[in-house]
């Protein structure tokens, strides 16, 4: 059974950087990508972007300009950084397992972290 | 980017209740879609790929149908667990879109 947990800093200031981790066990990390998606207290859900396990990535272009996702396929993990925060990046974040292809969809999530950013 | 409508944004239902779930693109995504479910507190789950394609694990009362900019979600039977919001995905071109979301209460 695939499992995605997030880590990292629950309290971020603004205008720093959001880090999150999100360690992959039970399956490999080669041949899917790799997604953050968020969703702002009481709101809805926006993709933020993949990586695929060959390092290749697509944002969103709402964050482009502030995000990285990167992957570490040897400790089978991948991670986001977002720079350059304000309190509208207060949010949980979710990392998430795609399949893209003939059929596309998240099949595995990550139970969630709360980022706050505040002072 | 492709904007996502659901409709309605919220309803009560009773316990074996039928329940259908609009969600609208504002183009064509064929058959790009998918529907995921959230409880309070825990991360979205997939139900339907592909428009109408059951996960593995699903209960058969859910079911998806749709194409090109109309497409619904339907629990034939209404349980005590469906209680939840749902929303609709679009993975026809990036960036992925989410729909608004449709909470389903208990009436």
């Amino acid at each position: 059974q695939v499992q995605l947990q997030e880590s990292g800093p629950r309290l971020v200031k603004p205008s720093e950087t959001l880090s999150l981790t999100c360690a992959v066990s039970g399956g490999s990390i080669s041949s899917y990508y790799w997604n953050w998606i968020r969703q702002p207290p009481g709101k809805g859900l926006e993709w933020i972007g993949y990586i695929y396990y060959s390092g290749s990535t697509n944002y969103n272009p709402s964050l482009k300009s502030r995000v990285t996702i990167s992957v570490d396929t040897s400790n089978n993990q991948f991670s986001l950084k977002l720079r350059s925060v304000t309190a509208a990046d207060t949010a949980v974040y979710y990392c998430a397992r795609g399949i893209f292809g003939v059929v596309s969809l998240f099949d595995y999530w990550g139970q969630g972290t709360l980022v706050t950013v505040s002072s | 980017a492709i904007q996502m409508t659901q409709s309605p944004s919220s309803l009560s239902a009773s316990i074996g209740d039928r329940v259908t779930i609009s969600c609208r693109a504002s183009q064509g995504i064929r058959n790009d879609l998918g529907w995921y479910q959230q409880k309070p507190g825990k991360a979205p789950k997939l139900l339907i790929y592909a428009a109408s394609s059951l996960q593995g694990g699903v209960p058969s009362r859910f079911s998806g149908r749709g194409s090109g900019t109309d497409f619904t979600l339907t629990i034939s039977s209404l349980q005590p667990e469906d209680f939840a919001t749902y929303y609709c995905l679009q993975d026809f071109n990036y960036p992925l879109t989410f729909g608004g979301g449709t909470k389903v209460e208990i009436k």
